[in-house]
């Protein structure tokens, strides 16, 4: 398995530009999280699906974040518009009945 | 919001030596993992722990968990290089929700 697959690993933007984080989670997982990283604030969940249902979105920083799970193999995580105040390392990670997460690689969004 | 406290926050230690860190929390876990996360990649689950009291051990690495589900620690035997990076215990709450705590940063000197 190749793991949790996140896209693209480093993405740079204006501030005001909409930027769109892709995840793809392990094959037969059934939980999805969306994570962001800052040196400031550390790990932060922003939100998470159970069988592609968004259960808890009470992490989302306001409206500009937008999160969907069309599917059980994808998820995006929307920005719009982006804030310098966003720039971070957004991380996708996946579970199977909650237990032992896998994260990806990360996204390193820098908004200028 | 539950918050995890870990310390150090910082340790820098000379290649042989052993640590220890802590992970604290005044909430009762209904289980704990503890993940390394090194420079540029994702956080790697290194063990779950779910019963009071349980130790795990992971080669050079003990887990253990409190007796009363709000505490952990990691102890590493005889430091390598290979075992710096960023420590993070991570507590799941009767939610669901998996809470990170605020990570040890740990730097093994050769």
């Amino acid at each position: 398995d190749a793991g949790v697959i996140q896209s693209p690993r480093h993405e740079v933007t204006e501030m005001g530009q909409e930027v769109t984080l892709r995840c793809k989670p392990i094959s037969g997982h059934d939980y999805l999280f969306w994570y962001r990283q800052t040196m400031m604030r550390g790990l932060e969940l922003l939100i998470y699906f159970n069988n592609n249902v968004p259960i808890d979105d009470s992490g989302m920083p306001e409206d500009r974040f937008s999160a969907k799970m069309p599917n059980a193999s994808f998820s995006t995580l929307k920005i719009q518009p982006s804030e310098p105040r966003d720039s971070a390392v957004y991380f996708c990670a996946s579970s199977w009945n909650n237990y032992g997460y896998t994260f990806g690689s990360g996204t390193r969004l820098t908004v200028v | 919001t539950q918050l995890l406290e870990q310390s150090p926050q910082f340790l820098s230690i000379q290649e042989g030596e052993n640590l220890t860190v802590y992970c604290n929390s005044s909430s009762v876990f209904s289980s704990l993992q503890w993940y390394r996360q090194e420079p540029g990649e994702g956080p790697v689950l290194l063990v779950t722990v779910v019963t009071g009291g349980e130790v795990k051990k992971l080669k050079r690495l003990t887990f253990q968990f409190g007796d009363a589900r709000k505490d952990s620690s990691l102890h590493i035997t005889a430091a390598q290089p290979g075992d710096t990076g960023l420590y993070l215990c991570a507590g799941v709450f009767g939610n669901e929700k998996l809470t990170f705590g605020t990570g040890t940063r740990l730097t093994i000197i050769p």
